[in-house]
């Protein structure tokens, strides 16, 4: 089975404490995705990666960065989490596109709550 | 990637089949149409994607118009668990990274 492991399911934390998220996928993809869902907003992408130490922004950045140092591992940071960071993070990831058209596969997601 | 536009929500009664339908009239030539649901407390899965001719899989049919403007979504015979938000994408083949751009999506509710 494929599959993305995001590294925990519910996460409570402080306002202004720097926040790791991690993922990991077995499957060796070359892209890896961070989303985040909230409700009547829906999914919107924060960062994606699509080589090793290699990022780009998503729709909406700010507040986070990312770090590709493994082909399979993707992780995002809060350096200073803030209260309007509470919400569904999730991680993806899919063969590059120029190999043939393929589909993402997602994690089940971390459920982050800032104090 | 091209925008789509889906209806926010649906009824279906269980063992009928669900069209969703789904608007893009802004594709273009290399950009392929990706279906994925969402089950309450899980991610996203993947269903089916096409570029130009009608496909088929396990999980349901999707029929692309031949101006390619459109999509529909078809579960032949819906059950409960099919519940789900599902979501229609463009996306291109090339685009950087091969991002998925999600839309507010289509809340199916089967009914018993």
């Amino acid at each position: 089975d494929v599959k993305v492991t995001q590294s925990s399911r519910y996460l409570v934390k402080r306002t202004g404490e720097k926040v790791f998220l991690e993922c990991v996928q077995d499957m060796d993809h070359e892209n890896m995705f961070w989303y985040r869902q909230d409700p009547g907003l829906g999914l919107r992408l924060i960062y994606f990666s699509y080589d090793v130490k290699m990022k780009e922004k998503g729709d909406i950045p700010e507040g986070y960065s990312v770090s590709r140092e493994k082909k399979e591992r993707f992780s995002l940071i809060l350096e200073s989490a803030s209260t309007n960071q509470t919400s569904m993070y999730l991680c993806a990831s899919s063969l590059y596109p120029s190999t043939g058209d393929t589909e993402a596969f997602f994690g089940q997601g971390t459920r982050l709550t800032v104090v | 990637d091209a925008k789509t536009t889906q209806p926010p929500s649906m009824d279906c009664a269980e063992g009928r089949a669900a069209n969703l339908p789904c608007n893009h009239s802004t594709i273009s030539g290399n950009e392929y149409v990706y279906w994925y649901r969402q089950i309450h407390s899980q991610g996203p899965q993947y269903i089916i994607h096409g570029l130009k001719n009608n496909e088929t899989n396990e999980m349901a049919s999707l029929i692309i118009t031949e101006d390619r403007k459109s999509s529909t979504l078809i579960l032949p015979h819906a059950t409960l668990r099919d519940t789900a938000v599902y979501y229609c994408i463009v996306r291109s083949l090339y685009n950087q990274g091969g991002k998925l751009i999600f839309g507010q999506g289509t809340e199916l509710s089967v009914k018993p």
